[in-house]
Formats: structure tokens, C-alpha cells, sequence
């Protein structure tokens, strides 16, 4: 599975969208990117994915360059309780298990 | 909604003990896994299982075994627990119908190993 990259961490104004980067320049083209997130003493929580479009849910949009190489996550109206360290992560086909990485530390501030 | 639901929130036991973590989804999903979080070393795979009575061995399966005896349920175990298995373990289930479905994480359990 490629790799990713991602800034160690990240503020945001409550109320504003935190656009969240994330690198992951070998992709390969079966693969796809997964965004989780995880507060403070919970189990990660899973929030998007996507192969090349663009994906949209209740939580989050997923924006992903047209050559794949990176990807932006956006939560549109953060709150205080959309701080989290968020992980991006590129996945191959066959359920094979996640790999996480760092992470970005989301602080939104009110 | 998933729902994965892990025994405990935390425990502590003593060293040598055999422990027991359980880890059960209310999705009929196909895979499950044991993850084990540390600082500074993000999560690490233990354990998975892709079906009932099937088990793969994850990154770090030394010191652990698991069993798949009904596909909704998926045990962790520490044959002789040492203190450096305290961590925070997190279970997980998938759907294996199709590729690609994300895993959904319980809480986790925080284990202390004295």
C-alpha cells in the first residue's frame, strides 16, 4: 500500500472549514484513500473514502486531485468537537488490514 | 449504524495472568481485527480473521492468539500477560462481500498489566 503524508498538526476557527492535506504521491490505481479520525480516548471512527471522484456524506467532502497524488479532506463548519487527530490512509484492494500512519492533530479553537 | 462493542473500557490485570478480550459487531460482517495503539507508535495490526475459525497473523502477533468461533465475535488473548502488553487495544469489523469497505473501530479496552 503507498504511503502517505500528512502536516503533524493543524488549527482551525470553530464555525470555519478545515481543509485537511493529505500526499500520497505512489498511489497506485487500485487503490483508495480512507480518512478516519480519532478523539481522545475512542477507537478511531471511520469518516470517508474515495478512488477518483470526489465523494461527499454527512460528515465530510473528499477532494481528490485528477493524478491521484493527493487528496483534501473537508469538514465544512468545524466545531469543538471535530478535534481529532485525523489520519489519512491509501488502501489496495482484498480487505487487507488499515495502516496507519501520524496523522494530522485537528485543534479547532473557538 | 455499525456497532462494534468491546467487554471492557479498562482493565487491569497481573502479570502472568491469561487475559481475555472480547469483541463482538452487530453487522454480520466477514472480517474482524485486533489492533493494539501506543504513543508515538500509532496503531499496529495484531490479529485478523476473514471468516469463522480463520485467523491471520498481523504485524505484531507475538504473545497473542485469537478465536473466530462465531463470525460476530472475534477474542483476543494474552497467554501470559507481560507489562509490556499494556496498551490500548481496539477491535474492528469490515464487510468481505466486496473490496474496499472501511473498517469500523469499538472503543477500545485500556489494559494494565501490573
Amino acid at each position: 500500500d503507498a504511503k502517505t503524508t500528512q502536516p503533524t498538526s493543524m488549527d482551525c476557527a470553530e464555525g470555519r472549514a478545515a481543509n485537511l492535506p493529505c500526499n500520497h504521491s505512489t498511489i497506485s490505481g487500485n487503490e483508495y484513500v480512507y480518512w478516519y479520525r480519532q478523539i481522545h480516548s475512542q477507537g478511531p471512527q471511520y469518516i470517508i473514502h474515495g478512488l477518483k471522484n470526489n465523494e461527499t456524506n454527512e460528515m465530510a467532502s473528499l477532494i481528490i486531485t485528477e493524478d491521484r497524488k493527493s487528496s483534501t479532506l473537508i469538514l465544512p463548519h468545524a466545531t469543538l468537537r471535530d478535534t481529532a487527530v485525523y489520519y489519512c490512509i491509501v488502501r489496495g484492494s482484498g480487505n487487507t488490514p488499515l495502516v496507519f500512519g501520524k496523522g494530522t492533530r485537528l485543534s479547532v479553537i473557538a | 449504524d455499525v456497532k462494534v462493542t468491546q467487554s471492557s473500557r479498562y482493565l487491569v490485570k497481573r502479570t502472568g495472568e491469561k487475559v481475555f478480550l472480547e469483541c463482538v459487531q452487530d453487522m454480520d460482517h466477514e472480517n474482524m481485527f485486533w489492533y493494539r495503539q501506543d504513543p508515538g507508535l500509532g496503531l499496529r495490526l495484531i490479529y485478523f480473521s476473514y471468516d469463522v475459525k480463520m485467523k491471520e497473523k498481523g504485524d505484531i502477533p507475538e504473545g497473542y492468539s485469537v478465536s473466530r468461533e462465531k463470525k460476530e465475535r472475534f477474542s483476543l488473548i494474552l497467554e501470559s500477560a507481560s507489562t509490556n502488553q499494556t496498551s490500548m487495544y481496539l477491535c474492528a469489523s469490515s464487510r468481505g462481500d466486496r473490496d474496499y469497505q472501511p473498517q469500523h473501530f469499538g472503543d477500545g479496552t485500556r489494559l494494565s498489566i501490573l
